[in-house]
């Protein structure tokens, strides 16, 4: 089994909103990462969690907020966000063991900002 | 700055042709290779990983690896309308384990 889910799956918010982004697995792997990509733009990569620690932030503005509940989980807190933000919001995961790191890809979260 | 260059495109080629996609990259200790398959509004979709030099083949899929020449490439044989789509290639830098993907090629299987 090689799904990663996400919900929702569209998402339209207004800059004062607050929301979030969730993304499960069951496949036991070991990082999570959140990917944002803009239309006929390859995947930009934003954070990674390795066993459930942040690992990589890229810059990303603070506006948008990581969190790992458990191995199976990750969330994005979305707050404030502008115009530009509105994109596909992408989670991943990958086993991270010796020779294996493949990364998956759910559906993704296509999210408006108004 | 790690760099992955995909041949421009796009792509047509006829059905039933072989289509070649072409990638290269520019982090000479990377190790892991990776073609994605993504139909337009959906997400990347895994097709095939290599890390050794050489060609490895599933099914329709060819991918071809060459670490001293920092090229990788994917080989579609039968090309159906259906395997139109942007394919990506990535690359997992050595260190920091990150995927870095090529800018994509558009392939379009003309009926």
């Amino acid at each position: 089994d090689t799904e990663v889910t996400q919900t929702p799956k569209h998402l339209v918010m207004g800059m004062t909103n607050k929301k979030s982004l969730k993304c499960e697995q069951h496949m036991g792997h070991r990082a999570m990462y959140w990917y944002k990509q803009k239309a006929k733009k390859p995947p930009e990569l934003m954070f990674v969690y390795s066993y459930e620690k942040l690992s990589i932030n890229e810059s990303v503005p603070s506006r948008f907020s990581p969190e790992c509940p458990n191995s199976s989980l990750l969330n994005l807190h979305l707050h404030a966000l502008q115009p530009e933000d509105s994109a596909l919001y992408l989670c991943a995961s990958s086993q991270e063991s010796q020779g294996a790191y493949e990364q998956f890809f759910g559906p993704g979260t296509r999210l408006t900002v108004l | 700055q790690k760099e992955v260059e995909q041949n421009s495109g796009p792509l047509s080629v006829p059905e039933g042709a072989i289509a070649s996609l072409n990638c290269t990259y520019s982090d000479r200790v990377s190790q892991s290779f990776f073609w994605y398959r993504q139909y337009s509004g959906k997400s990347p979709e895994l097709i095939m990983s290599i890390y050794s030099n050489g060609d490895k083949e599933d099914g329709r899929f060819t991918a071809q690896l060459n670490k001293a020449s920092q090229y990788v490439s994917l080989l579609i044989r039968d090309s159906q309308p259906s395997d139109s789509a942007t394919y990506l290639c990535a690359v997992l830098s050595g260190s920091a384990r990150q995927l870095t993907f090529g800018s994509g090629t558009q392939l379009t299987v003309l009926p």
